[in-house]
């Protein structure tokens, strides 16, 4: 079946600290990758996306993803976090087999002072 | 100007209650979708419309009945309120080649 996992619900660190999300899908086709963030009591927003081409993908505020193909990955990363980062983050995939975009569970990431 | 829009922001209403979401964007896109994000932010998408047309219809209660006045409207009406469907629902709307969905910025629902 279609999915899409996201490893952690929740990720407490500090300011300065390096972040990484996992996100795995389960589609052997072409897919094409998205991460959103939706700041609290906000809408999401697209961070970056993946769609064909060099699989390092820079995107908004700093943060990057790289797809790895063989491992059905997209983890997103951010060298060195700000206290504003503090958010939901959600994976998405979308297929033309699937035509929808289905989004991963997401991932509370906090960041302490 | 919001690119998708949808009203109310807020709503809180009694069991049994009707009530309607409206969505409107000015994209120019011919995919609209409607989202419920529940409590501890799950993100499950309801149903979507491909130029009037609904496309995807997810396991949702008959209760919801999506429609569609045109490509640039989706409104979602709910009849017989549960306490479950306490919830954030999103709007969103994507070109038909699917590279990006942008979302509305919610409108947050209490039964109570």
């Amino acid at each position: 079946a279609q999915s899409v996992s996201q490893h952690n619900h929740h990720v407490i660190l500090s300011e300065a600290a390096s972040l990484e999300l996992g996100c795995n899908y389960s589609y052997g086709g072409t897919v094409n990758l998205f991460w959103y963030v939706q700041y609290p009591g906000q809408h999401l927003q697209l961070l970056l996306k993946y769609f064909s081409g060099d699989p390092l993908v820079k995107g908004i505020k700093g943060f990057e993803a790289e797809f790895i193909k063989s491992k059905f990955s997209f983890n997103l990363r951010k060298p060195s976090v700000q206290w504003s980062d503090t958010a939901e983050y959600f994976c998405a995939v979308r297929t033309d087999s699937w035509g929808k975009f289905q989004f991963g569970a997401g991932t509370q990431v906090v960041v302490t002072p | 100007d919001t690119a998708v829009s949808q009203t109310p922001k807020y709503l809180v209403t009694q069991m049994g209650n009707d009530k309607s979401i409206k969505c409107e964007q000015n994209l120019g896109h011919d995919t609209m979708y409607w989202y419920k994000q529940d409590s501890k932010k799950f993100l499950k998408i309801m149903f979507s419309y491909n130029n009037k047309e609904l496309i995807i219809n997810e396991t949702v209660p008959n209760r919801f009945s999506p429609k569609s006045p045109d490509k640039a409207h989706l409104n979602l009406h709910i009849n017989s309120l549960e306490l479950g469907d306490s919830a954030v629902y999103f709007c969103a709307s994507s070109p038909t080649s699917g590279n990006t969905i942008y979302f509305g910025e919610g409108s947050w629902l209490t039964v109570v």
